[in-house]
């Protein structure tokens, strides 16, 4: 079992750019969550996706966007890039049914926006 | 907004030292705390976790009590050593599954000496 692989590891991207990070979930699991962690910081939640459709969503812009894929893997996408948005950006996986399963994450992608 | 909070860091420690970290939590519902771990350059690995009042979690040493009666969760271990030395963060998150994000603390460095 591979567990939560994300990719890129790194990512260096220039102000005004869009970026897409890639995640695929821990085998069996059906919901997908993404945070963001700054420098220094605990992990903000961003937004969730379960069956294809964002479930959940944190305090974040419109810049900030999902999609869900039939295998249930996930990306994200962040529009017109600020240096603000430079983070480790960490991507979680958790079944469902049960309704109280632990979340596992990946390595994390550190996007750098110069 | 539920919310975690975290003593303030970074913790330094001699090896076979006894390690507190506390943790305290505000929710309007009855959460489950976790307590996750990252190595540098690594994502979060789940610790421990309690899903209940009086409820303990232990893994690899570490041990933690739910304490609803005081809204903790704090971390302890009775002789910690070297490869201890990490981010330790408390988190939590209320059961259903339709707002099952995490809330994290602000984490916490541990370094260990020899």
């Amino acid at each position: 079992d591979a567990g939560v692989t994300q990719s890129p590891t790194h990512l260096i991207k220039t102000r005004g750019q869009q970026v897409t990070l890639r995640c695929s979930p821990k085998s069996g699991h059906d919901t997908v969550s993404w945070y963001q962690q700054a420098l220094g910081q605990g992990p903000q939640f961003i937004f969730q996706y379960y069956e294809e459709e964002e479930r959940q969503r944190g305090n974040f812009p419109d810049r900030f966007s999902g999609h869900q894929f039939p295998n249930y893997s996930s990306e994200l996408n962040v529009n017109a890039l600020l240096l603000g948005d430079s983070a480790l950006y960490l991507c979680a996986s958790s079944l469902e049914a049960g309704g109280n399963t632990e979340a596992f994450f990946g390595q994390g992608t550190r996007l750098t926006v110069v | 907004g539920d919310s975690v909070t975290q003593m303030e860091g970074p913790v330094t420690l001699s090896e076979e030292a006894f390690l507190t970290i506390n943790c305290t939590y505000t929710a309007t519902g009855y959460p489950s705390l976790f307590w996750y771990v990252q190595y540098p350059g690594e994502g979060l690995q789940l610790l421990l976790k309690a899903t209940k009042a009086d409820d303990k979690g232990s893994n690899k040493g570490f041990e933690a009590t739910y304490r609803k009666e005081t809204t903790s969760f704090h971390l302890e271990k009775g002789s910690v050593q070297v490869s201890d030395s990490a981010v330790y963060f408390c988190a939590l998150r209320m059961r259903t599954g339709a707002n099952s994000k995490l809330t994290f603390g602000k984490g916490i460095t541990l370094s260990v000496r020899p």
